[in-house]
């Protein structure tokens, strides 16, 4: 079965440094997002992207963050001066075009440790 | 705003049914989504309902909504010990299909 897979699944970073997260959504799927789980609490959105731009992003997603499907496969989160607070689990999600009730399907994470 | 409310915690004994309980805020909801996490391991979807449905069957789960209350329940028929995971609700919000998750209901499944 097709999945959603990130890379690293673990990255330490130290903090005002710049991280980038990568994801390869499902290939057939056309609408991506990131969200974020601090460790103990809620998991949270932060954006959506489709057809090469952003329709939608949180108020946790500022001016720090940015996302970027660079090629036909690849979508990319990228966060330009970490701070302590950004240490959380990263989740990448796709989904299918069309109905906007398709269920999105998400990949197993990338861990987030600023130091 | 949305708002998606779990308890956090449950145990069961290997082969009874689990129950697991969410409640939402957002009336306009379409789609409500279980996902289980198992440690180390992403957001593995479960299964999802519409919110003309009262439930929805697939094997040993069993979703039930009572859209009048806002409430939606997960039940694992014959749970095994393969079941322990944190089991999130999540309700869809707004045209593009954000999720809005709850805090995650851990399932312990003993012996």
């Amino acid at each position: 079965e097709p999945e959603v897979t990130q890379t690293p699944s673990h990255q330490v970073t130290q903090m005002g440094q710049e991280v980038i997260l990568r994801c390869v959504p499902i290939s057939n799927h056309l609408y991506f997002y990131w969200y974020r789980q601090i460790l103990g609490q809620k998991v949270e959105f932060l954006v959506s992207f489709y057809n090469n731009e952003i329709s939608e992003k949180s108020e946790i997603f500022d001016d720090q963050f940015s996302v970027e499907r660079p090629d036909g496969s690849n979508f990319t989160l990228k966060i330009r001066s970490t701070k302590l607070e950004d240490s959380a689990m990263y989740f990448c999600a796709s989904r299918l075009p069309g109905d906007s009730n398709q269920p999105q399907h998400f990949g197993d994470g990338t861990r987030l440790s600023i130091l | 705003g949305e708002d998606v409310e779990q308890s956090l915690f449950l145990s069961v004994r290997e082969g009874d049914s689990s129950v697991i309980n969410c409640t939402y805020t957002d009336s306009s909801s379409t789609y409500l989504y279980w996902y289980k996490q198992e440690p180390g391991a992403g957001l593995q979807l479960l299964t999802y309902i519409f919110s003309n449905m009262d439930m929805k069957q697939d094997q040993r789960l069993t979703v039930l909504l009572n859209k009048k209350d806002k409430h939606l329940s997960l039940r694992i028929a014959d749970t095994q010990t393969g079941d322990s995971a944190i089991y999130f609700c999540a309700e869809k919000y707004g045209g593009y299909n954000k999720l809005i998750f709850g805090a995650g209901t851990r399932l312990a499944v003993h012996p």
